[in-house]
């Protein structure tokens, strides 16, 4: 399965500023998915990310909040801007691995003060 | 839309006991995939066990094992012999049988393995 590197593993960052979480994959892959796990919640997608091409955003999520770079197969980035504490939350990334499962980056922990 | 549901919040057992975490999923497809994922304190997502929906055969990986009851819409996981290592919140997702699908989580079911 593939392996993924996200940074930074944790931040507290001030309201109205912006923090740009990356992941990197030690393998080729075509999507990238970034999901958001609020405090007690289960993960919700905000996401998909394709090289080349801009990234497809579910419902209630925007790319002017959270803009997503995807420059090659292994490597994208999530921009949370202009942030408030309603924020705060673990971004993860994730990719398709072998069989259908999915692999997960460790996870941005972000406390919005 | 596809929706997954957990209905316990919280489970406990007592250690090398079994348990049964529920899952139910609303879908209209055939052809799909179902998983549970574990996430222990340290936030890292862990696959535990993958159901194709057209095999008929429950999936099992070691001590962990599904019941998978495709009219039902059901996919529960057991898991035997408890370890304290097993504590974590355990997530039921689903995903369609398309390339480069997204998975779709459940609630969670905090599991806490009691000494």
């Amino acid at each position: 399965s593939a392996v993924i590197s996200q940074k930074p593993s944790r931040d507290i960052c001030q309201r109205g500023t912006s923090l740009t979480i990356q992941c990197q994959v030690d393998s080729q892959v075509t999507m990238m998915f970034w999901y958001r796990q609020q405090p007690g919640q289960s993960l919700t997608l905000i996401a998909t990310a394709n090289q080349g091409s801009e990234a497809t955003y579910e419902s209630g999520f925007v790319i002017d909040k959270f803009p997503i770079s995807r420059p090659n197969l292994t490597f994208s980035t999530l921009t949370v801007s202009n942030m408030s504490p309603e924020d705060s939350s673990i971004y993860l990334c994730s990719v398709e691995g072998q069989s259908y499962g999915y692999t997960f980056g460790s996870g941005t922990r972000l406390t919005v003060v | 839309a596809q929706t997954v549901t957990q209905s316990q919040p919280e489970m406990s057992v007592q250690e090398a006991e079994t348990v049964t975490l529920s899952c139910t999923y609303d879908t209209s497809e055939s052809d799909y995939y179902l998983f549970w994922y574990k996430q222990p304190p340290s936030r890292q997502m862990i696959l535990v066990i993958r159901q194709e929906a057209y095999k008929q055969q429950n999936a099992t990986e070691n001590r962990f094992s599904v019941n998978f009851q495709k009219a039902a819409k059901s996919f529960s996981l057991k898991i035997s012999d408890s370890q304290l290592g097993d504590a974590a919140m355990y997530f039921c997702a689903y995903r369609r049988d398309f390339g480069n699908e997204k998975l779709t989580f459940g609630t969670g079911t905090r599991l806490t393995i009691i000494p």
